[in-house]
């Protein structure tokens, strides 16, 4: 059965850091493209970053220069370090497991809510 | 602002038929990327509906279907139940973003 469970998420002040780990149980981290998507209160999904089988990285423009996508292949966990973080980046983010075959996301996670407020 | 334009609402009568449709631009969907559909139920995660285009997940029944054509992509609902009540969102990537995109969603309200 394909799991994939967010954790790390908490609130923080503005400018500040905090690293989200999705941990991967089902297939390998490795062997798909996976991504974190984002929700804000109230709003619609928003795309944040993709990692590639490769290892290829992608960021929306929203989080370019300030968040970093990483995996571990070792741990079968996928990450999101977040730094500078903005009142705007409050949001559920959720990770992602994408389908080479499908091209679609076809698993997700439960989400973990970052909170950015002083 | 969302790349893929979605219509804020739709609504119907439970049997009645709905579609949501899903426009994009000519580095999207009209560049030929496929276009998916994820339902969203209140407080949970996203769950992939319909992905390249017209394809069901196991599991979601054949009331359920998409088109695309063009710049757009369409959801249809046939058979509208009380269950079908949720935000849906078309997803597509943009060559020029070098990225994924989505639309703003579109609730469903079953009268």
């Amino acid at each position: 059965e394909v799991q994939l469970v967010e954790s790390g998420g908490g609130l923080v002040q503005p400018g500040g850091s905090l690293r989200l780990s999705c941990a991967v149980s089902g297939f390998t981290v490795s062997s798909n493209y996976m991504s974190w998507v984002r929700q804000a209160p109230g709003k619609g999904l928003e795309w944040v970053s993709v990692i590639y089988s490769g290892g290829n990285t992608y960021y929306a423009d929203s989080v370019k220069g300030r968040f970093i996508i990483s995996r571990d292949n070792s741990k079968n966990t996928l990450y999101l370090q977040m730094n500078s973080l903005r009142a705007e980046d409050t949001a559920v983010y959720y990770c992602a497991a994408g389908d080479y075959g499908s091209g679609s996301f076809a698993n997700w996670g439960q989400g973990t809510l970052v909170s950015v407020s002083s | 602002q969302a790349v893929l334009t979605q219509p804020p609402s739709v609504s119907g009568a439970p049997g009645q038929r709905v579609t949501i449709s899903c426009t994009g631009s000519s580095s999207n969907i009209g560049a030929g990327y496929d276009v998916h559909w994820y339902q969203q139920l209140p407080g949970t995660a996203p769950k992939l509906l319909i992905f390249a285009n017209n394809n069901r997940p196991s599991g979601v029944p054949d009331r359920v279907s998409g088109s695309k054509s063009g710049t757009s992509a369409s959801l249809a609902i046939t058979g509208l139940q009380a269950e079908d009540e949720a935000d849906y969102y078309c997803q597509s990537y943009d060559s020029s973003l070098s990225g994924y995109v989505f639309g703003a969603g579109t609730k469903v309200t079953v009268l």
